[in-house]
């Protein structure tokens, strides 16, 4: 089965730090994505990327950054945490071959409280 | 990608048939329908999708109407594990293109 594990499953920090979530695939996947989940507002998609060391700004791309040096990791960076980046962050990769047979798997999830 | 309309909230007995509704009246002809499911504290997670054939898989049935306006996702024996919030989305790319827009849902609750 294709795994995405995120780092963390909860996480506290506090306003102004520099915030790392990491996720890493293990299928080999060229699309991996970054979403954020709020009550009331469903998933949001922050940043994703289909392949090392590119990225495509999602729908609210403001406040964050990511990375993916290797193709089995993309790294969400907050640069200076502030609350209302208090979510629960999901990642999710996927296989590039066109809408027949394309799914998204997603991690578990890591909620961030930011103080 | 069209917008889907998904009921609220629904209940479902343990072991009944779970027939959830979806309408995409704005669908467009190389949309597709995909249905991904979120359990409590989890990511969501993919069940089925399709053009405008039915489908079926091990997790559910996926019913599309002829004009493809409206779906129905069947889980045909649900069990308390199917609890969980049930995402409807037509879209052209299935999120290679960061195009998923994951709604309200509906909240599916299995009683025993």
């Amino acid at each position: 089965d294709v795994k995405v594990t995120q780092s963390s499953r909860y996480l506290v920090k506090r306003t102004g730090e520099k915030v790392f979530l990491e996720c890493v695939q293990d299928m080999d996947h060229e699309n991996m994505f970054w979403y954020r989940q709020d009550p009331g507002l469903g998933l949001r998609l922050i940043y994703f990327s289909y392949d090392v060391k590119m990225k495509e700004k999602g729908d609210i791309p403001e406040g964050y950054s990511v990375s993916r040096e290797k193709k089995e990791r993309f790294s969400l960076i907050l640069e200076s945490a502030s609350t209302n980046q208090t979510s629960m962050y999901l990642c999710a990769s996927s296989f590039a071959v066109g809408p027949t047979n394309e799914k998204l798997f997603f991690g578990s999830g890591t909620q961030l409280s930011v103080l | 990608d069209a917008k889907t309309t998904q009921p609220t909230s629904m209940d479902c007995a343990e072991g009944r048939a779970a027939n959830l509704p979806c309408n995409h009246s704005t669908i467009s002809g190389n949309e597709y329908v995909y249905w991904y499911r979120q359990i409590h504290s989890q990511g969501p997670q993919y069940i089925i999708h399709g053009l405008k054939n039915n489908e079926t898989n091990e997790m559910a049935s996926l019913i599309i109407t002829e004009d493809r306006k409206s779906s129905t996702l069947i889980l045909p024996h649900a069990t308390l594990r199917d609890t969980a919030v049930y995402y409807c989305i037509a879209a052209l790319y299935g999120g290679s293109q960061g195009n998923l827009i994951f709604g309200k849902g509906t909240k599916l609750s299995v009683k025993p």
